[in-house]
Formats: structure tokens, C-alpha cells, sequence
């Protein structure tokens, strides 16, 4: 069975500061690994994903993630936070071999930028 | 682009009705899921499918039925609704195993 952790339900960063969210997962199989962002209201929109080509991926609005097998870890980077990045964030895992792609998720973080 | 749509977006139900949240996509994605978002719990999958007349449960399956008649459409029936059902439901679809799953944008359903 897969799982994913996602430590801390809430992180409060400065306006500028470096983003760090993280992710760490369970497999027995490779996995396919993934951020999502939530806007308050919204649906999830992908952020970024792992597919098991390069470990360092870059996603959109400027994060990105790595890959760390030895660590189990997915954790999610921005250099410089901005306050259109406050929303929840969630990982989530892919079993691969499974035949319907079903995603587990953590249960989120909750990004705030403050001025 | 549509992508994936789900009706309504908004609902209240008393305890003990039935309903059904509709769900189509225009991507011509095989599998469809529907997930229930509960506060601090993540998503959750109540019922997924791989195909036209193909469904299988998920982890949280109880209370609800699906079906798959066609490619585009995956409705989520709640039978005898009960308040451990409010929550925040979500429509998703993929291509294919590994591939990104697209959300919609969700439907917030309270019984009272």
C-alpha cells in the first residue's frame, strides 16, 4: 500500500522568503509522484510531477520538487514567495502498478505569505 | 476548454434524500474517479473507472453507487443521504496509468 506524509498542516512564510513544503511518501513499487495547489473554492490544479526521469522537476509558478529515493522524500521549493502563493498544497503518490493510476494524497499544507 | 465538469456546485440535501452529482469530461480520458475532501483529512477516493462499463470501489466507497455508460459522463448517486456525507466532491480524469489526473472544480454538498 502507498502512502504519503506531509508534515506541517500549516506554514507561514514572509513575502520573499524561501518556500519549503514537504512530502514524504510510501511505495513498494516505484512511484509516480505529484503536487497539487488548491485555491481557496477550487479544484486542484498540478503543480508539478515525478515520473521517474529527472529527480530535480520544475513545475509552474516557479516550484519545484526533488526526488529523493534514499530519503523517501518529495518536498516542494520556491526561492521566493509571493503572496499569490497562498493556498493548500497537496502530494500525493501514484501506484504504478495498479491499472487505474489512483492517487493517494496527504492530507495538505496550508501555505501563508505575510507581508 | 472544458475539461472536467461537475454539477452542482452547490448543494443541501436532508437526511435520507438521494441525489446524483453529474460529472463529464471532453478530454476522452479512460479513467475517471470521484474523491470527498474532508477539512485536515486530504482526498479521499470513493469510486473510480477504467472505462465504459467498468467501475471498481476505492477507500471510501459507502453510501454511494457510480456508473459508466459512457466514455465522457461518471455520475456519483448518494443514497439516503446522511451527514457523515457533507464534504467537498470532486471529479477527476486521466488519460492513462501515470499520466497527470485533471480535477474539476468541485461540488460542496451539506445534509442537514
Amino acid at each position: 500500500a502507498q502512502s504519503v506524509t506531509q508534515l506541517g498542516s500549516h506554514v507561514s512564510v514572509s513575502e520573499g522568503a524561501l518556500v519549503l513544503l514537504r512530502c514524504n511518501y510510501s511505495s513498494s513499487v516505484p512511484p509516480y509522484l505529484f503536487w497539487y495547489v488548491q485555491y481557496p473554492n477550487q479544484g486542484l490544479q498540478l503543480l508539478l510531477k515525478y515520473t521517474s526521469a529527472a529527480t530535480l522537476v520544475k513545475g509552474i509558478n516557479g516550484f519545484e520538487a526533488e526526488f529523493k529515493k534514499s530519503e523517501t522524500s518529495f518536498h516542494l521549493t520556491k526561492p521566493s514567495a509571493h503572496m499569490s502563493d497562498a493556498a493548500e498544497y497537496f502530494c500525493a503518490v501514484s501506484d504504478l502498478a495498479g491499472t487505474a493510476s489512483k492517487l493517494t494524497f496527504g492530507t495538505g499544507t496550508r501555505l501563508q505569505v505575510t507581508l | 476548454n472544458a475539461g472536467v465538469t461537475q454539477t452542482p456546485k452547490f448543494r443541501i440535501l436532508k437526511i435520507g434524500q438521494s441525489m446524483t452529482l453529474q460529472c463529464t469530461q471532453d478530454m476522452n480520458h479512460n479513467y475517471m474517479y470521484w474523491y470527498r475532501q474532508d477539512p485536515g483529512m486530504g482526498l479521499k477516493l470513493i469510486y473510480y473507472s477504467v472505462g465504459a462499463g467498468i467501475t471498481d470501489k476505492g477507500e471510501v466507497p459507502n453510501g454511494y453507487n457510480v456508473s459508466r455508460s459512457t466514455t465522457e459522463d461518471f455520475p456519483l448517486r448518494l443514497e439516503l443521504a446522511a451527514p457523515s456525507q457533507t464534504s467537498v466532491y470532486f471529479c477527476a480524469s486521466g488519460l492513462s496509468t501515470g499520466n497527470t489526473i485533471y480535477f474539476g472544480e468541485g461540488s460542496w454538498l451539506t445534509v442537514v
